[in-house]
């Protein structure tokens, strides 16, 4: 069945540096998505969206890349901070209500 | 108030126990959702509530039962679970069930079946 997926399972970055988290996803009908932390004995917290109309985001110190064309979606985390290990998880809103979340990838902060 | 809580934080119980599950939230949100997680896996989606009313039941096996009393209230009772529900149960809420907003987690609860 569709399904969204992660290339990265773990991720180590130097303090300060920037990251990238990629995502790809395989329903070519899904018009939203969504980027969620997870900190270790938490729920998913949301960080920033995008819908299919657009290719690029920006929040506060978060960027998410949307190329609809190989169906890849990306997080970039700018001057990467020891408050930015968690889990992320990609996910798709590919009809009413429901949301399909990726596989995660393990972001560490390496001071 | 712009958080959605979950009670209890953890729960141990036996496959022959009856228990439930609370989560409620205060922001005036009408679509609440169940998830199911096990560990380093993501979040799987259980059951939805609109406007009170089930819209979604992702062919949950019938040992899970929601209940939604009202639009601040979800419940998730359990009877006759297996050692294999084990798992983190996340509750979330957005504004409707639109596509486009935003979901609300709460912590979740922290079930183990014996």
């Amino acid at each position: 069945g569709e399904s969204v997926g992660l290339h990265l399972p773990t991720l180590s970055v130097q303090e300060g540096d920037n990251s990238i988290i990629n995502c790809a996803y395989s329903n070519s009908a899904s018009d939203y998505f969504i980027w969620y932390k997870q900190e270790s004995g938490k729920g998913p917290q949301f960080i920033i969206d995008i819908r299919s109309n657009m290719d690029k985001r920006q929040g506060q110190r978060v960027t998410v890349l949307l190329n609809k064309t190989v169906k890849h979606l990306s997080l970039q985390i700018a001057a990467t901070q020891p408050g930015d290990s968690a889990v992320y998880f990609c996910a798709e809103n590919g009809g009413y209500q429901k949301v399909t979340f990726g596989t995660g990838t393990k972001l560490q902060v390496i001071p | 108030d712009t958080e959605v809580t979950q009670t209890p934080k953890h729960l141990v119980m036996g496959m022959t126990n009856k228990k439930s599950l609370k989560c409620e939230q205060h922001m005036g949100h009408r679509a609440m959702y169940w998830y199911k997680q096990k560990a380093k896996k993501p979040p799987e989606l259980m059951f939805v509530y609109s406007y009170e009313k089930l819209s979604i039941n992702e062919s949950v096996p019938s040992r899970f039962s929601p209940e939604c009393p009202n639009s601040s209230l979800l419940n998730l009772h359990l009877h006759a679970l297996q050692p294999e529900d084990s798992a983190l149960y996340l509750c979330a809420s957005a504004l409707s069930g639109g596509p486009y907003n935003e979901q609300f987690f709460g912590p979740g609860t922290r079930l183990t079946v014996l």
